[in-house]
């Protein structure tokens, strides 16, 4: 089947450690961001990536690093720089929007991470 | 900077009822794209209805309508003959269409209860 996964579902991590999360999607989709969901917020974009070996920092990145090797996957590293990393993690995929009705984003469904 | 507002924290509705959830946005673009996503406790975020501001027809998906006035910069969904199964949190977003990949800017969401 088609989609997105991400794993793990839960993650807790102790202070000071660094943390990578994982999002691979087998939709040929060129496109792949990374969000954060608080309580009581929307989402808010951290990363994003248009292409293979290229990410943007979206608004809120300071204490996070992506790569994109493959165009399949995008981990999203939570460092120790963090200052507050327990969030809801979502990964969503798209083709970019020049191509015909396909601006939109799928999500997979999410990891959740705790600092202890 | 574009935002997206939410006015109703939380909704209730009976099931087979109609209800109508509100999302105005800010922005200084004439062509974007318009997104509402459902997020069951499972936390899959799920794409419910699309619009682009250059239709002037408002979007269906089955139950899902929404009704788009460009220059009230308005947006709300209207869900019809309500199922349990629509109890969620519900999001609007907002994009800009130009360019590639463009991140979704998201309101603090509404939450859907189902009475039965």
């Amino acid at each position: 089947d088609g989609g997105i996964t991400q794993s793990p579902k839960y993650l807790f991590r102790k202070e000071g450690q660094n943390v990578t999360l994982s999002c691979e999607q087998n939709l040929n989709h060129d496109a792949m961001y990374w969000y954060r969901q608080d309580p009581g917020q929307g989402l808010r974009l951290i990363y994003y990536s248009q292409i293979v070996n290229d990410f943007q920092k979206g608004d809120i990145a300071e204490g996070y690093s992506v790569s994109r090797e493959k165009k399949e996957s995008f981990p999203l590293t939570v460092t120790s720089a963090q200052k507050n990393p327990t969030a809801f993690y979502l990964c969503a995929s798209s083709i970019p929007s020049w191509a015909l009705n396909t601006d939109t984003q799928y999500f997979g469904p999410g990891t959740r991470l705790t600092v202890l | 900077a574009q935002t997206v507002t939410q006015s109703q924290p939380e909704m209730s509705v009976q099931e087979a009822e109609t209800v109508t959830l509100s999302c105005t946005y800010d922005t200084s673009e004439s062509d974007y794209y318009l997104f509402w996503y459902k997020q069951p406790p499972s936390r899959q975020m799920i794409l419910v209805i699309r619009q682009e501001a250059y239709k002037q027809q408002n979007a269906t998906e089955n139950r899902f309508s929404v009704n788009f006035q460009k220059a009230a910069k308005s947006f709300s969904l209207k869900i019809s003959d309500s199922q349990l199964g629509d109890a969620a949190m519900y999001f609007c977003a907002y994009r800009r269409s130009r360019g590639g990949s463009e991140k979704l800017v998201f309101g603090k969401g509404t939450k859907l209860t189902v009475n039965p």
